[in-house]
């Protein structure tokens, strides 16, 4: 069946260091959407990208959907502790079902 | 407008029991989707439903079951509980289903530990 696969599982960065996750899928998506979730917390919806090659900015964060319509990343540029959490991804399969990656985990170095 | 509500919070329960989760969707919203999380996994998928349909169901055993309401307010069922239960249940709710896929609001989530 379809699959998500996303990197990486875990990242460890200073704060003001730059994060990236990657989803790559395994048949094209119609869109893609990212997910934050704070530790102890729920999924809470960050953005939903749709064309092909498309390019999204929530202030420090940086979404980009591949021109194959087939992987994603997010960027965070210089990082914050408030930016502590899992990202997950996750695309419609032909049952219009979200498909999740597995998520990264973004942790904060002392 | 108030969020997606799930009762309870908490729950233990014991081997061989039942349990019932319930999951209220944001007001106007027909599709709630469950999701079964356990520490350090992903979100596992355990079915959908809109408008008191299940629309898709993940690769769970008959042990899992839902139903949804005419009020779309939602319930999850799981007999004959596993150690290997003990998970963060969350509900979503969508004001979409189908194409295009909407995006999800997740409640808080129901704690099961089984014991």
């Amino acid at each position: 069946g379809q699959q998500v696969m996303q990197i990486p599982q875990y990242q460890h960065v200073q704060e003001g260091e730059d994060f990236t996750t990657y989803c790559n899928s395994s048949t094209t998506l119609s869109n893609i959407q990212w997910y934050k979730q704070r530790p102890g917390g729920h999924p809470v919806f960050l953005i939903q990208l749709v064309k092909s090659g498309e390019v999204k900015k929530q202030k420090r964060l940086t979404f980009q959907f591949g021109e194959a319509k087939k992987n994603s990343s997010l960027h965070i540029t210089a990082t914050q502790t408030t930016d502590v959490g899992t990202y997950f991804c996750a695309g419609p399969d032909s049952n219009y079902q979200l498909i999740w990656g597995a998520g990264t985990k973004l942790i904060i170095k002392p | 407008k108030a969020g997606v509500t799930q009762t309870p919070r908490y729950l233990i329960k014991t081997r061989g029991q039942q349990v019932t989760l319930s999951c209220s969707p944001i007001s106007g919203h027909r599709s709630v989707s469950w999701y079964q999380q356990t520490p350090g996994q992903g979100l596992q998928f355990l079915f959908e439903y809109f408008s008191e349909t299940q629309r898709n169901k993940g690769n769970f055993p008959g042990r899992f079951s839902g139903r949804q309401f005419s009020n779309s307010r939602s319930e999850m069922n799981v007999s004959t509980l596993e150690l290997g239960d003990s998970a963060l249940y969350l509900c979503a709710s969508s004001s979409l289903a189908g194409n295009p896929v909407g995006e999800q609001y997740f409640g808080p989530g129901t704690r099961l530990t089984v014991t």
